[in-house]
């Protein structure tokens, strides 16, 4: 079936790059989200890729497929306090959007 | 982008009562909805999905006699807890596709029940 994986935690200083990385396994997959959620909030879609594609980027942020291995990252430029929240990445191969279980990005100052 | 709005973001309620969550979608024909519960510090889990006009398809080990969702309309889905528990505290968001928006997925603000 399907499977999403991402790391839980990731601290990065004011000012640097985030990099966030998820795998998935189905390779049929369509398109790929990011999704970002600040506390006690739903969800935002902050960026997708199609799966012919293998680099978008949308302003500070960048995401990046390799097809190959099934990796798909999302990169944060000049990463500011504002961005810490839950990153959520997510694949759609049916219907329903499969999500990895979130990557907490926490901005230190 | 388009806007689905959740409703209430906060409920408490008793237990063995039973409270209802609407999503609309407000900008575009919604034609499947779908329904996640989120557990603190979890990941979103998949409960339904629900197609204007049918029933709604159930994930395993979801109680449809306990979660049930009505897609009436191309723009309201509304999700009923029926005689709540402290255990179905949760986190619920919705979301929403049209066939006029590709396949993105919109989301809701999300619920936060507490049953107490």
């Amino acid at each position: 079936g399907e499977d999403v994986e991402q790391s839980l935690f990731l601290s990065v200083r004011e000012g640097d790059s985030s990099v966030i990385n998820c795998t998935y396994t189905d390779s049929s997959s369509t398109y790929l989200y990011w999704y970002k959620q600040e506390p006690g909030a739903g969800l935002q879609l902050l960026t997708y890729i199609f799966s012919n594609m293998d680099m978008k980027q949308d302003q500070r942020l960048t995401v990046l497929l390799n097809k190959k291995d099934k990796h798909l990252s999302l990169r944060i430029a000049d990463t500011q306090t504002g961005d810490s929240a839950i990153y959520f990445c997510a694949e759609i191969v049916n219907t329903p959007l499969v999500f990895g279980k979130g990557t907490r990005l926490s901005v230190i100052a | 982008g388009a806007v689905v709005s959740q409703h209430p973001s906060r409920v408490i309620c008793k237990s063995g009562t039973s409270v209802k969550i609407e999503c609309r979608s407000l900008d575009f024909q919604a034609t499947t909805m779908f329904w996640y519960r989120q557990f603190p510090k979890q990941s979103l889990m998949l409960m339904a999905t629900s197609n204007e006009g049918s029933k709604a398809t159930y994930e395993q080990g979801v109680e449809k006699d306990k979660f049930l969702i009505n897609h009436a309309s191309l723009t309201l889905s509304t999700l009923t807890v029926t005689s709540a528990h402290p255990e179905d505290s949760s986190f619920y968001i919705c979301s929403a596709r049209g066939t006029g928006k590709g396949t993105e997925a919109f989301f809701g603000q999300g619920t936060r029940l507490t049953v107490v």
